[in-house]
């Protein structure tokens, strides 16, 4: 148990459009979503963390206006990266909590802002 | 906040033991999670050590937690070449948040 499917793994968009990265818990219901961040050879930064039906809370340096996150249900949290630009290219990882291990990752989304 | 170190590479030959070492600052901290990632994927969880405890064992994998000194280590027992990755330490605040060491990556030679 305790599985969170995270789509698209690999996105390319141009720069000055929106992309948007969906995070899903399959077998069982996420009280919080969180999303980071991850440069090449660096570790996780958290950006946000978001509870259904509520805000997300952001973390400082984090423009809410640019990465925005919808958690509208249970089981369903999304990222959206506006206006895209080179600088956002990164890899994105969702983590919900609310399973039997605590917390579980997706698999990480690659966006390239060309 | 939480700030948490790890050293950055350990190179192990098959068969022999790896033991990654982490260190923490916040006493606070509840849990303390062990993760992998493999490279272009997410994280997956090994393992983790709740904070009143000083070991846990799970098949090949020992945790050892120094509460006092804030350090927790990870043993990995038979190292074998899958188990190549990069490994972070990830502690768990009062407020629910992990915060994570900058990873080693584990090379394991045949």
């Amino acid at each position: 148990g305790a599985v969170v499917s995270q789509h698209p793994s690999r996105v390319i968009c141009k720069s000055g459009t929106s992309v948007k990265i969906e995070c899903r818990s399959l077998d069982f219901q996420a009280t919080t979503m969180f999303w980071y961040r991850q440069f090449p050879k660096q570790s996780l930064m958290l950006m946000a963390t978001s509870n259904e039906g509520s805000k997300a809370t952001y973390e400082q340096g984090v423009e809410k206006d640019k990465f925005l996150i919808n958690h509208a249900s249970l089981t369903l949290s999304t990222l959206t990266v506006t206006s895209a630009h080179p600088e956002d290219s990164s890899f994105y990882i969702c983590s919900a909590s609310g399973g039997d291990y605590g917390y579980t990752f997706g698999s990480g989304t690659r966006l390239t802002v060309v | 906040g939480e700030d948490v170190e790890q050293s950055l590479f350990l190179s192990v030959r098959e068969g022999d033991s790896s033991v990654i070492n982490c260190t923490y600052t916040d006493s606070s901290s509840t849990y303390l999670y062990w993760y992998k990632q493999e490279p272009g994927a997410g994280l997956q969880l090994l393992t983790y050590i709740f904070s009143n405890m000083d070991m846990k064992q799970d098949q090949r994998l020992t945790v050892l937690l120094n509460k006092k000194d804030k350090h927790l280590s990870l043993r990995i027992a038979d190292t074998q070449t899958g188990d190549s990755a990069i490994y972070f330490c990830a502690p768990e605040d009062a407020g629910n948040k992990l915060t994570f060491g900058g990873g080693t990556r584990v090379l394991v030679k045949p």
